[in-house]
């Protein structure tokens, strides 16, 4: 089983529709991620968790929220979904205390908004 | 503005060669280097990293150096295999052991057999 589990993989939407993506981690890890990857344009950050009160924008976070709801499961929200959302959503999961930046994503979520 | 630059979108390389790719940055500020490797389907995986005080990273094919002065980092695999085809993402960061990485485009690499 994945370290950090992403439900759904692929989901299709309409504009204007709210949208859930879940991530649950078994590492035992206390910072998660949430970043987002376009086509030429790399990963950015949408939101990051430190631990379970703590809940910081990140680069792009216009559009998104995001539940710190236990120290596992960290879940990003639409509300109100847009076509320019369209595009791959990876969670990720950090220690703090090992290597300076290395991550642990999971597979991703791929998202269309038509 | 792009802070991580991956100017090469792709790169072909023969089995048992060595594959170079590169990585510019504009941001001064940047202590922490790394790049990561995506597999189709798959999240990326971290591959290895650099502190901004040294220069050269090692760790079995894959050997990382940082050019401070040039604001230039570079991956090179010796000898390239064919498991090594992937896309190959450059990512900085400031201020610490934060996880908020600022990513490169990517560069896609191809080992021909």
């Amino acid at each position: 089983d994945a370290d950090v589990t992403q439900t759904p993989r692929n989901r299709i939407t309409k504009t204007g529709k709210r949208i859930m993506l879940e991530c649950s981690q078994t590492k035992g890890h206390d910072r998660m991620y949430w970043y987002r990857q376009d086509p030429g344009l790399g990963l950015r950050l949408i939101y990051y968790s430190f631990d379970v009160k703590d809940i910081n924008k990140g680069e792009i976070s216009d559009g998104y929220s995001v539940s710190r709801q236990a120290q596992a499961k960290f879940s990003l929200s639409l509300e109100s979904a847009i076509p320019n959302q369209t595009a791959l959503y990876f969670c990720a999961t950090s220690s703090g205390t090992r290597v300076a930046g290395e991550l642990f994503f999971g597979e991703g979520s791929r998202l269309t908004v038509l | 503005d792009q802070q991580v630059k991956q100017n090469s979108p792709s790169l072909s390389v023969q089995e048992g060669r060595i594959s170079i790719l590169n990585c510019d940055y504009t941001n001064s500020m940047f202590d922490y280097f790394l790049w990561y490797k995506k597999y189709p389907a798959e999240g990326p995986t971290f591959l290895i990293s650099i502190s901004s005080i040294k220069d050269k990273n090692e760790d079995g094919r894959f050997t990382v150096f940082l050019n401070k002065s040039a604001k230039h980092l570079s991956l090179h695999i010796v000898p390239s295999q064919p498991g090594d085809s992937a896309v190959y993402f450059c990512a900085a960061s400031a201020g610490g052991n934060t996880g908020k990485l600022i990513f490169g485009q990517g560069t896609t690499l191809q080992v021909k057999p």
